[in-house]
């Protein structure tokens, strides 16, 4: 199936670990991004990159390291964790559309998210 | 800087009740406005777009038409169904900026 997967789906760990997730997208995007969602349902952009290139960096601890292999990957490290880094991690891809004339916009898809449980 | 600010939730109707979810945005220059829908457990769907003032978009029989007087893409369906509770996220992007801001999400319950 085409679509952004990523692994593992639920993650519960002690404060202090260390622990990855992984992305990855099969539709040719160029574009992957990694949002947070916290308790109260708030979606935030963490990182995006752009063929394997930092693009947005938005104020993110610098515990949380992403890292590209290649462009369908986007992997998120985070060192040290805490109990406030309990959220849902969602990755996305995204492709340019064009919507006619000038106009175009930035469809992303995302994927199903991974619970992170910090104890 | 940009921002999206939706109506407070939870939101619970009856099925076939008329469902509007306001969404009002501040923005530099003339960004593309999305609904997106998370069902539980579920990662984020886009459920319809707007790139253009005046330009409606539609889907699953929901629409929202861009408002650039009023700053406004209000989501609206005419009869909803038990199948459509969810969370709904109001978004923009800024061309060029290949990010998306989201509203806060508003959750949606339908009764039988």
């Amino acid at each position: 199936d085409t679509a952004v997967s990523q692994t593992p789906k639920y993650l519960v760990t002690q404060m202090g670990n260390d622990k990855s997730i992984k992305c990855e997208q099969n539709l040719g995007h160029d574009t992957m991004y990694w949002y947070k969602q916290d308790s109260k349902k708030f979606l935030k952009i963490m990182f995006s990159y752009n063929n394997k290139e930092l693009i947005i960096n938005e104020t993110v601890p610098n515990r949380f390291s992403p890292k590209s292999p290649d462009k369908a990957h986007l992997n998120l490290h985070i060192n040290s964790l805490e109990l406030g880094d309990s959220a849902v991690y969602f990755c996305a891809s995204s492709q340019v559309v064009l919507a006619g004339g000038s106009s175009s916009y930035n469809e992303q898809f995302f994927g199903p998210g991974t619970r992170l449980t910090v104890l | 800087g940009n921002s999206v600010t939706q109506m407070e939730g939870p939101v619970t109707l009856s099925e076939e009740a008329f469902l509007t979810i306001n969404c009002t945005y501040t923005a530099t220059g003339y960004p593309s406005l999305f609904w997106y829908v998370q069902y539980p457990g579920e990662g984020l769907q886009l459920l319809l777009k707007a790139t253009k003032a005046d330009d409606k978009g539609s889907n699953k029989g929901f629409e929202a038409t861009y408002r650039k007087e009023t700053t406004s893409f209000h989501l609206e369906k005419g009869s909803v169904q038990v199948s459509d509770s969810a969370v709904y996220f109001c978004a923009l992007s800024d061309r060029g900026a290949q990010k998306l801001v989201f509203g806060q999400g508003t959750r949606l319950t339908i009764n039988p």
